[in-house]
């Protein structure tokens, strides 16, 4: 079945350090892949997403690409900030219609 | 343009019991998907409705269900309430319903059962 494994959090840095938070993914096909951010008390936004291998998607600052062949979406940010603190969530669409998949989700915590 | 709202923001109920929760689309998306976030099993798709018709469910018992209305406006319904659906709800909406689309959630609904 399809499936979205990310890193274990919380992931705690100072401001302007570098960010990876790992994403990999089980599913047949070409799933869209998407990053979705949820700050405290809010509901999740999307941040970017990538719809078919070699894509890159990038939004405020942070980039994650689309590798087929390893199956991955890692999110990437070159240099964070406090705001930037919340959970993280990896997710893919692998069929007709909306149901995304969710990884756990990581929790990112920035400090000055 | 108004974002995705659901109501109600919180809600405490007694096991047994039933609830309706209710979610608005933004203004002109035709699909309503719900989920369910627990600190257990994270973010989990309960269904999605398109038109006025169930197109997607999730592995949920038949004690949830759900409907959409000829203006999107979306609700799920939970019976025989257990301790369990305790839960952050939260839906989106999505303006064309495909798989690439970009899913808009609103605030969620806080359920606690006891």
């Amino acid at each position: 079945g399809n499936s979205v494994t990310q890193m274990e959090g919380p992931v705690t840095l100072s401001e302007e350090a570098f960010l990876t938070i790992n994403c990999t993914y089980t599913a047949t096909g070409y799933p869209s892949l998407f990053w979705y951010v949820q700050y405290p008390g809010e509901g999740l936004q999307l941040l970017l997403k990538a719809t078919k291998a070699d894509d890159k998607g990038s939004n405020k600052g942070f980039e994650a690409t689309y590798r087929k062949e390893t199956t991955s979406f890692h999110l990437e940010k070159g240099s964070v900030q406090v705001s930037d603190s919340a959970v993280y969530f990896c997710a893919l669409n692998n069929q007709a219609g909306t149901a995304l998949i969710f990884g756990k989700g990581t929790t990112l915590s920035v400090s000055s | 343009k108004a974002g995705v709202t659901q109501t109600p923001r919180y809600l405490i109920k007694t096991r047994g019991q039933q609830v309706t929760l209710s979610c608005s689309p933004i203004s002109g998306h035709r699909s309503v998907s719900w989920y369910q976030q627990t600190p257990g099993q994270g973010l989990q798709f309960l269904f999605e409705y398109f038109s006025e018709t169930q197109r997607n469910k999730g592995n949920f018992p038949g004690r949830f269900s759900g409907r959409q209305f000829s203006n999107s406006r979306s609700e799920m319904n939970v019976s025989t309430l257990e301790l369990g659906d305790s839960a952050l709800y939260l839906c989106a909406s999505s303006s064309s319903g495909t798989g690439e689309d970009e899913q808009y959630f609103g605030p969620g609904t806080r359920l606690t059962v006891t």
